[in-house]
């Protein structure tokens, strides 16, 4: 079983749709997680944080189920702009290297 | 301010060669962190640089792998004999102090093509 599992997608909404990502983790001991965005041949960035009591960030909901070891991450209103690969990320132990989710595909259409 | 940088952006060598690949980090930033990712593949951890102390190798697949990181900043990974299975984006990561140490900001990678 991977460390950090994701749906690859792709997910194909209209504009203004609600969308949301799940990403599940093995190790229960993992002390961070994130979004991450990554565009197209490009490099990825850093979307969010995700805490334990939850966070939003506008149109970016993020949440951490500890329990059931999974995060998740929902996006309202969706624009065009949305579209990219969602990188789910986890940091696990004191070297704080992060483990990648695969990623799942967005694309927002017109 | 200025980002992670990478150099070159580019590369395309024949098998058997060896490459050297550069990152600048983020002035300022302690730790530093290469990856790679292969075409529709998650990102694949390599090697880690925490200021002074020993550097984190788990990740490195070989011992044709290898990095070294002069002076806390800049750093160099080397790969020797290269092999086809070496082609992916070679991504480099930097990040900084505290609660932000868990941020890490990444460079636009080197695209290694191995022929």
């Amino acid at each position: 079983r991977k460390e950090v599992e994701q749906d690859p997608g792709p997910f194909n909404v209209p504009e203004g749709a609600t969308v949301a990502f799940n990403c599940t983790y093995s190790n229960s001991a993992s002390q961070s997680f994130f979004w991450y965005r990554q565009d197209c041949r490009k490099e990825p960035k850093l979307l969010m944080s995700v805490y334990s009591s939850g966070n939003e960030d506008g149109r970016f909901t993020a949440q951490l189920n500890r329990a059931s070891q999974y995060i998740s991450l929902l996006i309202r209103d969706s624009k065009l702009s949305d579209s990219a690969t969602y990188l789910c990320v986890v940091i696990s132990g004191s070297a704080r290297q992060l483990t990648f989710g695969s990623g799942t595909q967005l694309t927002v259409l017109p | 301010g200025a980002g992670v940088s990478q150099s070159p952006s580019n590369k395309v060598t024949e098998k058997g060669k060896d490459v050297e690949l550069r990152c600048d980090p983020i002035s300022g930033h302690t730790a530093l962190y290469w990856y790679r990712q292969s075409l529709g593949q998650g990102l694949e951890f390599l090697i880690y640089f925490q200021g002074n102390s020993a550097p984190d190798k788990s990740g490195l697949p070989s011992d044709r792998f290898s990095a070294e990181r002069t002076g806390g900043s800049v750093s160099t990974l080397t790969i020797q004999r290269t092999q086809q299975e070496d082609s992916a984006v070679y991504l480099c990561a930097s990040s900084g102090r505290g609660r932000s140490s868990y941020e890490q900001y990444f460079g636009p990678g080197t695209r290694l093509t191995v022929t």
